[in-house]
């Protein structure tokens, strides 16, 4: 099966940076998903990683290391509307599913 | 703009009594996912479609069933809610290109069972 493990909660200034750990164990790899999933909606796309290193998309930004299994999101000049559920989602090679993991909780405070 | 709509946003039942929530994209993607989501839970994949081909996941129970009666729409059919059914239903498409599989969801529907 696949295993994907991420903090339940983290909690953060207005203005501060929160990073978001994802660790994964799965049969293969075609990339990583993070998703972005405010409370009673559905998740949106958020960024993808398939090779190794830092992908930057204004305020989000995300990292890959393959051979640890491993990823972040970065979340910088946090603002309040970023309080929402944080999911990270791998592609097992040859498998267009996805496997989520449980989601992290950013609360933005001011 | 292309989109995954779902029907009704909330859908209150009662239990035991037979409920289908529908979705419909305009992406026109072949491959279209029914999930459920508990709170503060990950999205878990109760069963997808393949074109017309249905791939049902292992733990899903038999109380759940699925239709896709053409590319753009897909029911979910419960057939006799219990309490423990109660949980947002998410649904969404992706293609199967090679360059990794974005999921596209809709708002999901959010199924209380009375």
């Amino acid at each position: 099966g696949q295993n994907i493990d991420q903090p339940t909660e983290m909690t953060a200034t207005e203005g501060a940076i929160v990073q978001i750990n994802c660790t994964y164990q799965t049969s293969g790899f075609n990339g990583l998903f993070w998703y972005q999933q405010h409370a009673g909606e559905a998740p949106t796309f958020l960024s993808y990683n398939v090779l190794d290193g830092l992908e930057e998309k204004g305020r989000f930004s995300s990292f890959l290391s393959r051979s640890k299994g491993y990823s972040y999101l970065l979340l910088k000049e946090l603002q309040m509307k970023d309080s929402a559920s944080y999911l990270c989602a791998v592609s097992p090679s040859n498998d267009y599913k996805l496997s989520f993991g449980a989601g992290t909780t950013v609360t933005v405070r001011a | 703009d292309a989109m995954v709509i779902q029907n009704p946003r909330y859908q209150v039942t009662q239990f035991g009594k037979p409920v289908t929530l529908s979705c419909s994209q305009t992406l026109n993607h072949n491959v279209m996912y029914w999930y459920q989501q508990k709170s503060s839970q990950a999205p878990k994949l109760l069963f997808h479609y393949y074109d017309k081909d249905f791939n049902n996941e292992a733990d899903t129970p038999d109380n759940f069933q699925s239709r896709r009666p053409n590319t753009s729409f897909c029911f979910l059919d419960i057939r006799s809610p219990g309490l423990g059914d109660a949980a947002m239903y998410l649904c969404a498409t992706s293609t199967t290109g090679t360059s990794g599989y974005e999921q596209y969801f809709g708002p999901g529907t959010r199924l209380t069972v009375t």
